[in-house]
């Protein structure tokens, strides 16, 4: 089974809509949870940290549900400058240092 | 705002030589790794690295590669007898804290073409 699975995509919405990715992963024991984005052939770049009760930050709002191993990233009035690849990305030690485990990815293209 | 700097960006090896990339981590953080992602596949974790020693590896990081801190500023990774396989974007990543929840930041990487 993979680590973390995503839904590759693409995503094609139109400028203001609002779009939601969804990612499972399979360690129950995994203790921090961000989403990265990524752009073509660019380095990963922090979104949002994952918060068990549910976080929001402006335009996007990240769930987390430890009993379902699920989370979920929503981005409202979606901008061109949203398009990107959305990883999903899971520290699955807790206390380890930095051993990230990535998703492959969910390709979101904004249009005009 | 403090960045993680990579050299050299691009770079074209002939199968069976050896290559060294190159990191800057920001400079007040002690933490340092090294990641890989191959054209059209998910970022995987290599190396982590603190006090001056490997504290975590994966089964990626066999005995082809090594990393090393030769001086204050820079952290190295060393390929030796690159394969085909090899060809990937080497991205270099450090953070303050090592525990669970700590943010990395990754350099722009290093684009790895072994021929």
């Amino acid at each position: 089974r993979k680590e973390v699975e995503q839904d590759p995509g693409p995503f094609n919405v139109p400028e203001g809509a609002t779009v939601a990715f969804n990612c499972t992963y399979s360690n129950s024991a995994s203790q921090s949870f961000f989403w990265y984005r990524q752009d073509c052939r660019k380095e990963p770049k922090l979104l949002m940290s994952v918060y068990s009760s549910g976080n929001e930050d402006g335009r996007f709002t990240a769930q987390l549900n430890r009993a379902s191993q699920y989370m979920s990233l929503l981005i409202r009035d979606s901008k061109l400058s949203d398009s990107a690849t959305y990883l999903c990305v899971v520290n699955p030690h807790g206390g380890s240092q930095g051993n990230l485990i990535f998703g492959k990815g969910t390709k979101l293209s904004v249009k005009p | 705002e403090p960045e993680v700097t990579q050299t050299p960006s691009h770079q074209v090896t002939q199968m069976g030589q050896e290559v060294i990339l190159r990191c800057v981590p920001i400079s007040n953080h002690l933490y340092f790794y090294w990641y890989r992602q191959i054209l059209g596949q998910k970022v995987e974790f290599l190396v982590s690295f603190y006090n001056n020693e490997i504290s975590e590896k994966s089964e990626i990081f066999d005995d082809q590669f090594s990393v090393e801190r030769p001086d204050g500023s820079n952290f190295t990774l060393k390929i030796r007898s690159t394969k085909l396989e090899d060809s990937a974007m080497y991205f270099c990543a450090s953070s303050e804290a090592g525990e669970g929840g700590t943010v990395l930041t990754f350099g722009a990487g290093s684009r790895l073409t072994v021929l």
